[in-house]
């Protein structure tokens, strides 16, 4: 079982700021690394799907960036805003086809 | 339906009953997940199917927990003798492709179990 710490785990964050949070993960038998955002009564949706070291990838104002050798992952969020409120969960894939899932980085955007 | 369905949305058990959770993937995903959430906790992984191999069930809590798939399609979670401990969000989610070759999960909106 892959080891997947988050942080922080929660954060309030003023609407129009910047933040951002971590993921790291066991560098070794490093496969790819998912993100998804879980919005409250919905379900979680695929934000990125990274796979090379380096990798930086952007949807909107979110973006993520990758480092498989010292293993962690950043997500940023560029001027928050109140529907970016939700968990967003960090998944590094093993060699098993299996996705193991951090407890999440819960934000909460305060208008 | 476009996504993937999940049923029922909320079950109430009383200890000791069994409870069935269904899940109806998107059409043409090969690959279907079980995950469940537990209060506080990440999401555990619980079985993955892909296409017609052999199941991995390493997830499975206890020989409690039993799942299938049928025709490849619908998959059916069992919980025999329900556990307060089994009280979670139980979520599927199926993929296109496994997730090895990069294929992202598309989830269903979970099913809140709670055992009494």
């Amino acid at each position: 079982i892959l080891n997947v710490e988050q942080s922080p785990q929660s954060l309030h964050v003023q609407e129009g700021d910047s933040t951002n949070f971590t993921c790291s993960f066991p560098s070794s038998n490093f496969y790819a690394l998912h993100w998804y955002r879980w919005e409250t009564a919905k379900s979680p949706e695929a934000l990125f799907v990274m796979t090379l070291n380096g990798d930086e990838k952007k949807k909107g104002r979110i973006s993520a960036t990758l480092n498989t050798k010292e293993g962690y992952s950043y997500l940023y969020i560029k001027g928050s805003q109140p529907e970016d409120s939700a968990t967003y969960l960090c998944a590094p894939l093993g060699g098993n086809n299996r996705l193991a899932f951090g407890k999440g980085n819960q934000v909460v955007v305060i208008p | 339906g476009a996504g993937v369905s999940q049923s029922p949305s909320n079950k109430v058990t009383e200890k000791g009953k069994d409870v069935e959770l269904r899940c109806d993937p998107i059409s043409g995903h090969t690959a279907l997940y079980w995950y469940r959430q537990s209060l506080g906790q990440g999401l555990e992984f619980l079985i993955y199917f892909q296409g017609n191999s052999a199941p991995d069930k390493s997830g499975l809590p206890s020989d409690r927990f039993s799942a299938e798939r049928t025709g490849g399609s619908v998959s059916t979670l069992t919980i025999q003798r329900t556990q307060q401990e089994d009280s979670a969000v139980y979520l599927c989610a199926s993929s296109l492709v496994a997730s090895g070759n990069g294929g992202e999960l598309f989830f269903g909106e979970g099913s809140r179990l709670t055992v009494l």
